[in-house]
């Protein structure tokens, strides 16, 4: 069964820094490019980045690029989203989701709570 | 990479059907066929039901279909039922690489 499980999130200050972690089982995690969503309470689906197979290509929304950073680990089978300089406006429940299929995210983890706040 | 343009509403009684629009630009719905579409029920993960514009993945329902003409792409939903009410959103693939979602669209069965 593929899951995808979030974990990290929390309160962090405004400027501080938070790492989101993504740990995938029930398949290769290493043959599929992965993704990370965010939804802010009471808001829609929003795209922030995308990592292809083995890390090496990197795409961001205007939004989080130069302060967010996409990596992962395939020895580990887990996908990673850094947090710098986070604001108000990045408080959402952030998502990890594989792209099983090109073009689209097949599943989608549970997502893991974000808030940024002083 | 502004957000695709979905009817912030929709409504139908069960039974009949209901179509949802999602336009973006020739640089991303018009551009590729990279069109999808995601299910999302209360406080749970989105769940793919369209992808490729057209396709349904395994398991979806065939009450569900897509489609796009121009810059515009469609999600019906044929044979309305309690269960499908919930908030829809399109996502497109786009020129700058990036991915793009529509803004939802939330569906009510009277």
């Amino acid at each position: 069964e593929v899951q995808l499980v979030e974990s990290g999130g929390g309160l962090v200050q405004p400027g501080g820094s938070l790492r989101l972690s993504c740990a995938a089982s029930g398949f290769t995690f290493s043959s599929y490019w992965m993704h990370w969503v965010r939804q802010a309470p009471g808001k829609g689906l929003v795209w922030v980045s995308r990592l292809n197979l083995d890390g090496s290509s990197t795409t961001y929304a205007d939004s989080v690029k130069g302060r967010f950073t996409i990596s992962r680990d395939n020895a580990k089978n887990t996908l990673y989203l850094q947090m710098n300089s986070p604001r108000a406006e990045d408080t959402a429940v952030y998502y990890c989701a594989r792209e099983g299929i090109v073009g689209a995210t097949d599943y989608w983890g549970q997502g893991t709570l974000v808030t940024v706040s002083s | 990479q502004s957000a695709l343009t979905q009817p912030a509403s929709v409504s139908g009684s069960p039974g009949q059907s209901i179509t949802i629009s999602c336009t973006g630009t020739s640089s991303d719905v018009g551009g590729y066929n990279y069109v999808s579409w995601y299910q999302q029920h209360p406080g749970k993960a989105p769940k793919l039901m369209i992808h490729d514009v057209s396709n349904r993945p395994s398991g979806v329902s065939n009450r569900f279909s897509g489609s796009k003409s121009g810059n515009t792409a469609s999600l019906t939903i044929s044979g309305l039922q309690a269960e499908d009410e919930a908030d829809y959103y399109c996502s497109s693939y786009t020129r700058s690489r990036s991915w793009v979602f529509g803004g939802g669209t939330k569906l009510t069965v009277l």
